[in-house]
């Protein structure tokens, strides 16, 4: 258990709705990061956050997608008028510290299937 | 930029046997790399890193890695595969300037045979 959560773990919509994942990680982690994973692939950068400030973006993050970290805890991601290429693994990660070599703790995951 | 290979989507071995996954990473700067393990339907667990100190890392489950600069090699290694090591395995390098984010490979599949 690496104290990251994340909510909900699998989620199926139709395409054109908007979908907001939750990610939870531990107090210590100043540091979050979302993350997409394709079938066969490994995952990809999508943004990351120190405390509340977003401070990266990828460009796979179009302008459908969007992040929050309100209070530099929990973040969420929310996807509006989701389209088939959306389906995918999102997972968000958690580090301490400002080091690079610190560790990134996972959570599970939410498996998004958009029909 | 910087960039992961993991060479081999697909690796099958006999429960016992050595297991050999490779990792090659191209860095303009000095490199932190890391393995994770990934079960299905889970999120990556860490199986080792390598922080520019010893070259030979040690993780969990004895997995081990060697950092061979002047081969830009990373390659994860276990003595004696076992049923529970089927998963996939994920090279990542971490790009310390652009804020630590990770850089991952394609991934391997382990299977073990019995």
């Amino acid at each position: 258990d690496t104290g990251v959560s994340q909510d909900p773990r699998h989620k199926i919509t139709k395409r054109g709705q908007n979908v907001t994942f939750r990610c939870d990680p531990i107090s210590e982690h100043n540091r979050l990061y979302w993350y997409r994973q394709t079938l066969g692939q490994g995952p990809e950068f999508l943004t990351y956050f120190q405390n509340e400030a977003q401070l990266e973006k990828s460009r796979l993050l179009s302008d459908r997608f969007s992040a929050e970290r309100p209070k530099g805890s929990f973040s969420t991601l929310e996807i509006q008028r989701t389209e088939q290429g959306d389906s995918a693994m999102y997972l968000c990660a958690g580090r301490s510290g400002g080091v690079s070599y610190n560790e990134q703790f996972f959570g599970p995951g939410t498996r998004l299937t958009v029909l | 930029a910087q960039s992961v290979t993991q060479l081999g989507s697909h690796v099958s071995v006999s429960e016992g046997a050595l297991v050999l996954l490779r990792c090659n990473y191209s860095s303009s700067v000095p490199p932190y790399l890391f393995w994770y393990v990934q079960y299905p339907n889970q999120g990556l667990q860490l199986l080792l890193k390598y922080t520019s100190a010893a070259t030979l890392v040690k993780g969990i489950n004895g997995f081990e890695a060697e950092f061979k600069k002047s081969e830009t090699s990373f390659h994860l290694t276990k003595p004696s595969a076992h049923m529970s090591d089927a998963a996939e395995y994920f090279c990542a390098v971490s790009d310390h300037n652009q804020g630590g984010k990770l850089i991952f490979g394609q991934g391997t599949e382990l299977s073990v045979k019995p």
